[in-house]
């Protein structure tokens, strides 16, 4: 069964410092993996997702994730983060083996940036 | 742009209470979810839905039950509402591969149930 680990509940970060939200997942068969954002008092909105190809992906406000096959790890990064970036963060897997397979969230990483 | 709407934001019920949680989406989704949000639990899924009148058990359906007679609307039923269903409700759809497609998200309903 696939399952997604978040170890950081909480991230503070002065803005314009970087900053780097881990994601590690468990699966024996090829994945899907997302970011999801939250701001407050919204739902969830897709921030970027690798299906296939490049193991690096970007999304249009600056993060990055990178999907690392032999760490199970798919890190979500910005060099420079913005007040606007306050946020939930959820990671998210899918097992691609044909059908519907269900896609398991993460606990969420709440990112605090600091003025 | 996809929009996906939950009838009620905030709501406040008593234990015993028979509880309607209604989704509409707009982008004729086969696909639709419903999940509840606790803190440091992240997201469970309750139950989802491919297509209109069928449905499949998520991670947590007990205490729940679901509704799709049109394709656009995905209702999310407790029968007797107890304390601890006090949650954030989240209802999302996407297109049919669920597992490859992005997930839409309404703006969650919070449910109090006293």
């Amino acid at each position: 069964a696939q399952s997604v680990t978040q170890l950081d509940s909480q991230v503070p970060v002065f803005e314009e410092a970087p900053v780097e939200l881990r994601c590690n997942y468990s699966s024996s068969v090829s994945v899907y993996l997302f970011w999801y954002v939250q701001y407050p008092n919204q739902g969830l909105q897709l921030l970027l997702k690798y299906l296939s190809g490049s193991t690096l992906v970007e999304s249009i406000n600056g993060f990055e994730a990178e999907f690392n096959k032999s760490q199970t790890s798919f890190h979500l990064r910005k060099p420079s983060v913005h007040i606007s970036d306050t946020a939930e963060y959820f990671c998210a897997v899918s097992e691609g083996s044909g059908g519907y397979q269900k896609v398991t969230f993460g606990t969420g990483t709440k990112l605090q940036v600091i003025p | 742009d996809v929009k996906v709407t939950q009838s009620s934001r905030y709501l406040v019920k008593r234990t015993g209470e028979k509880v309607f949680l209604e989704c509409v989406q707009d982008m004729d989704h086969e696909n639709m979810f419903w999940y509840r949000q606790d803190p440091g639990l992240g997201l469970r899924l309750i139950y989802f839905s491919y297509d209109v009148k069928m449905k499949e058990k998520g991670d947590i359906p007990e205490g729940y039950s679901v509704s799709r007679e049109k394709k656009e609307r995905f209702s999310l039923i407790l029968e007797s509402a107890s304390t601890n269903q006090t949650s954030m409700y989240l209802c999302a759809s996407s297109l049919p591969d669920g597992s490859l497609m992005t997930q839409y998200f309404g703006p969650g309903t919070r449910l109090l149930v006293l």
